[in-house]
Parts: C-alpha cells; sequence; structure tokens
C-alpha cells in the first residue's frame, strides 16, 4: 500500500563507485522529482520528469542521471560518487501543481 | 535559489500550548504549502492556500497567507508530543513554465510532554 516507495533505505558506498536508486509511486501522478536533503535538513530539487520527460534539471553534476522507464518509475544513477554526494535523497511524486507526496528517503553515506 | 525562509529555526514549548511558525518568501506564488518531517522520515503534506486564499484550517493547523508582505503562518493549537517534527513551507512560484517547490529550511518544533 505504499504510496511512494525508494530503494534501497541506506546505502554506504567508497568514493568513486557508481550506485543507483530506485523510486516507484503507485499514486497515478504524472509528475516525479527527485530532492537532496543535507546534513542541515535543506532540501533542494535537483531533477523533475513529467509523463517521462526531464522538465527540470537543477544545478547538479552530470554525473547524477535520472531515468524515468515510465511514468510511474524515476531512478536516480549517480557515477563516481564523492564525500559531497553524502546526503538524504527523496523522491516525490504529484499531479502537475498539486501537493507532493515524499518516499521514505534514501540515505546515501560515501566513505 | 532559496525561496521560504521559515522564522523561528527552532521552537521549544509545552504540550498544550499553541506553536506558531512563520515563512517569508521573495516572488510572487501560486500556491505556499507547509509540510511536516518526523525524524528520520520523509516529508508529509500538511496543507496547501492557494493566493487568493487568506486563511485556511485543516484540524488543528491554522494557516494564514498575505501576499502583499510575502509571508505565511502556520499556527499548531493544543499542540502535542506528537506535534514534534521540522516543519517546512514551500513556494511554487508563478511564472516559470515548469512547476517547481522551493522549500524553505525549516523550523524544529519539539512539543515536551
Amino acid at each position: 500500500d505504499t504510496a511512494v516507495s525508494q530503494t534501497p533505505k541506506y546505502l554506504v558506498t567508497q568514493m568513486g563507485n557508481d550506485k543507483s536508486i530506485k523510486c516507484e509511486q503507485n499514486l497515478g501522478h504524472d509528475t516525479m522529482y527527485w530532492y537532496k536533503q543535507d546534513s542541515k535538513k535543506f532540501l533542494k530539487i535537483m531533477f523533475s520528469y513529467n509523463n517521462k520527460e526531464l522538465i527540470i534539471n537543477e544545478t547538479v553534476p552530470n554525473r547524477f542521471s535520472p531515468k524515468s522507464p515510465d511514468k510511474a518509475h524515476l531512478n536516480l544513477h549517480i557515477n563516481s560518487l564523492e564525500l559531497g554526494d553524502s546526503a538524504v535523497y527523496f523522491c516525490a511524486s504529484s499531479f502537475t501543481q498539486e501537493t507532493q507526496y515524499f518516499g521514505p528517503g534514501t540515505r546515501l553515506l560515501v566513505l | 535559489s532559496q525561496q521560504g525562509e521559515e522564522d523561528p529555526q527552532a521552537l521549544s514549548i509545552q504540550e498544550g500550548e499553541n506553536a506558531t511558525m512563520n515563512c517569508s518568501y521573495k516572488t510572487s506564488i501560486n500556491n505556499l504549502q507547509w509540510y511536516r518531517q518526523n525524524s528520520g522520515r520523509g516529508l508529509v503534506h500538511l496543507i496547501l492556500i492557494r493566493s487568493n486564499e487568506r486563511e485556511k484550517h485543516s484540524g488543528r493547523l491554522r494557516v494564514t497567507l498575505d501576499t502583499s508582505k510575502k509571508s505565511s503562518s502556520l499556527l499548531i493549537t493544543a499542540s502535542r508530543a506528537a506535534d514534534t517534527a521540522s516543519y517546512f513551507c514551500a513556494t511554487d512560484e508563478s511564472g516559470g513554465s515548469n512547476y517547481k517547490l522551493t522549500f524553505g529550511k525549516g523550523t524544529l518544533l519539539t512539543v515536551n510532554p
């Protein structure tokens, strides 16, 4: 019954590795998002997809590549992980211009 | 760029008291939303107020919006220990072609039993 789910919940990895985070929503929403929340709890949007099309791409290093295979899924692949990538990554979904529903977050720690 | 700024950054009250948090923003908006985040969890939507609305209620929550001052307030009445969480305002800036919410830094509310 989970509305927005993310996997994995925790991710601990070494600098330089490549990792992926997956997100799925079963709400029938047409828009999905990736946010990064830093250690000071500041939440910043990274990407947004509407009907599988990229519509928002904030200033994010091109080591981050989102992929939306269908409307219900938005994955985030990160290449060559750096220490500064350590954060909590949240996926969210919504109908366009309405309330966003957030996943539980993926806690990424880069060592 | 950061749009919403919550005030105060932290607030500690006793159970049963009211809690008021404020949010200021910089540009014109379509709507303003408040979210709650419990420790270690995702954000949960509380209430949305549109730019043509001045006040909205939902249970123990009351939100006001003053577009002339570019500010909003969230009032939680008769607080409970379970209300302990971080509260964020988020604005949807009008005029843009893409829908984007910009979040503030949040207010950490602690309700002591």
